[in-house]
């Protein structure tokens, strides 16, 4: 049961540079969810999704996009890399809207911007 | 003032003592509490839920208490494994409104 996955786990960008940050979840969850947490600081929601085709801005949405063309797929886009967007980024899924309870989360992808 | 404010520590706490840390929240329309915990670059993982009545899991506790806004954990016979950053959750009505807090670094002294 491998649950959230996510890809890469580590990665460096120069300032400029895009990429996607991928995560797929097996659990056929509805809500999937992307974070970003800073050091010192509490996760902060950049997109949330409730299904496929439906995706919202969280708390922190600028400089990213998502997209979610199917339940178990919700990629992170980073089209101009900036330093500000170093950080580890946490996608999670949840098969209801109940709240911190039935968050299931993704080891994590560490993404440093020099 | 931080929606959701912890200190961050870290406690130095000797195996086998009770430990116990607060969490303070801003908005008196939060709905839900939780606890997480997270080990070193690992992801969050629920510890367990806050309710009204409080409520506990083997050595762990947690309360709330809504006059005073704030939710605890306490830990008693504390084991080198709790060592961790524990992380506080407040949610408000919505689906997604979750707030979390930057989290309580403990650490378990031999």
């Amino acid at each position: 049961n491998a649950g959230v996955t996510q890809t890469p786990k580590f990665r460096i960008l120069k300032i400029g540079q895009s990429m996607t940050l991928q995560c797929t979840q097996d659990m056929n969850h509805n809500y999937m969810y992307w974070y970003r947490q800073d050091p010192g600081m509490g996760l902060k929601l950049i997109y949330y999704s409730v299904g496929a085709g439906i995706t919202d801005k969280g708390e922190v949405p600028n400089g990213y996009n998502v997209s979610r063309s199917t339940t178990e797929d919700f990629p992170l886009r980073l089209e101009l890399a900036a330093p500000s967007q170093t950080s580890v980024y946490f996608c999670a899924s949840s098969a209801t809207s109940a709240g911190a309870n039935v968050l299931t989360f993704g080891a994590g992808s560490r993404l440093t911007v020099l | 003032r931080k929606e959701v404010e912890q200190d961050p520590g870290p406690f130095n706490v000797p195996e086998g003592a009770t430990v116990a840390f607060n969490c303070t929240y801003s908005n008196s329309a939060s709905q839900s509490f939780f606890w997480y915990r997270q080990d070193c670059r690992k992801e969050p993982k629920l510890l367990m839920s806050v309710y009204s009545s409080g409520n506990e899991d083997g050595r762990f506790t947690a309360q709330l208490n809504r006059a005073s806004q704030y939710i605890s954990l306490l830990i008693r016979d504390s084991k080198l494994s709790d060592s961790a950053t524990y992380l506080c959750v407040v949610t408000l009505d919505s689906n997604y409104q979750l707030i979390w807090g930057a989290g309580t670094k403990l650490i378990i002294k031999p």
